[in-house]
């Protein structure tokens, strides 16, 4: 079956502009997470949702950071503002549930000049 | 708060070789952990879940082993191929709370032909 898509694969971003990335989980799949990937390390947590909830939004590093998942499937992560700190790799996983293995998508990669 | 690191940050082995990956975490209460693999530009790629009540699990020339007390887990390839060339990395889920996964900065594995 289909597995994780995220749109677009690449976004470049003036400084200041305001960008949106999406996430299709894998049909069926409760739980959606989004991660940030930095070069060379590995994904570092953002938030979480399951269904439409937003369970734990820890690790949102700033407040022009803002996700959704209004329906419980396709999720979106706004970024406000963009700084040239928030050029990384966004990383969307899904899992059936709490105790199921988390699914990646391709990723998003986003430059901010 | 949970730390994973991976030893080493990088191999290098002729085609052929078994090679062990290490990973240890700084807190043994978690659900499970999984390793995934990493190609260049790519999501992530799911080899393994252990859950925390499993000692191993075994997915053709990949096993992997968690001791929790400790807090290590290895992942063993058998009979490397230059295919395998890739990052490898190591997820905790800790228990309480969030799905989130702790990663960490992975191992990068290069098979020579």
């Amino acid at each position: 079956g289909a597995g994780v898509s995220q749109s677009p694969r690449y976004k470049v971003a003036k400084r200041g502009q305001d960008v949106a990335l999406r996430c299709d989980p894998i049909s069926g799949h409760v739980s959606l997470f989004w991660y940030q990937q930095a070069l060379g390390q590995g994904p570092e947590f953002l938030t979480y949702f399951q269904n439409e909830a937003q369970l734990d939004k820890s690790g949102l590093p700033s407040d022009r950071f803002f996700a959704e998942r209004p329906e419980g499937s396709v999720s979106t992560l706004k970024i406000q503002r963009t700084q040239q700190e928030d050029s990384a790799v966004y990383l969307c996983a899904s899992s059936l549930s709490h105790f199921y293995e988390q699914y990646f998508g391709p990723g998003t990669r986003l430059t901010v000049t | 708060k949970q730390e994973v690191t991976q030893i080493p940050a990088a191999l290098s082995v002729p085609e052929g070789e078994n090679l062990v990956l290490n990973c240890s975490f700084t807190d043994s209460a978690i659900y499970n952990l999984q390793w995934f693999r990493q190609d260049p530009g790519k999501g992530l790629t799911s080899l393994l879940l252990i859950q925390s009540s499993q000692r191993e699990q075994t997915s053709g020339r990949l096993n992997a082993s968690l001791d929790k007390s400790s807090g290590r887990s290895t992942l063993y390839i058998a009979a490397s191929q230059p295919g395998d060339s890739a990052t490898y990395l190591c997820a905790v889920r800790s228990q309480g709370g969030s799905e989130k996964l702790v990663f960490g900065k992975g191992t990068k594995l290069t098979v020579n032909p």
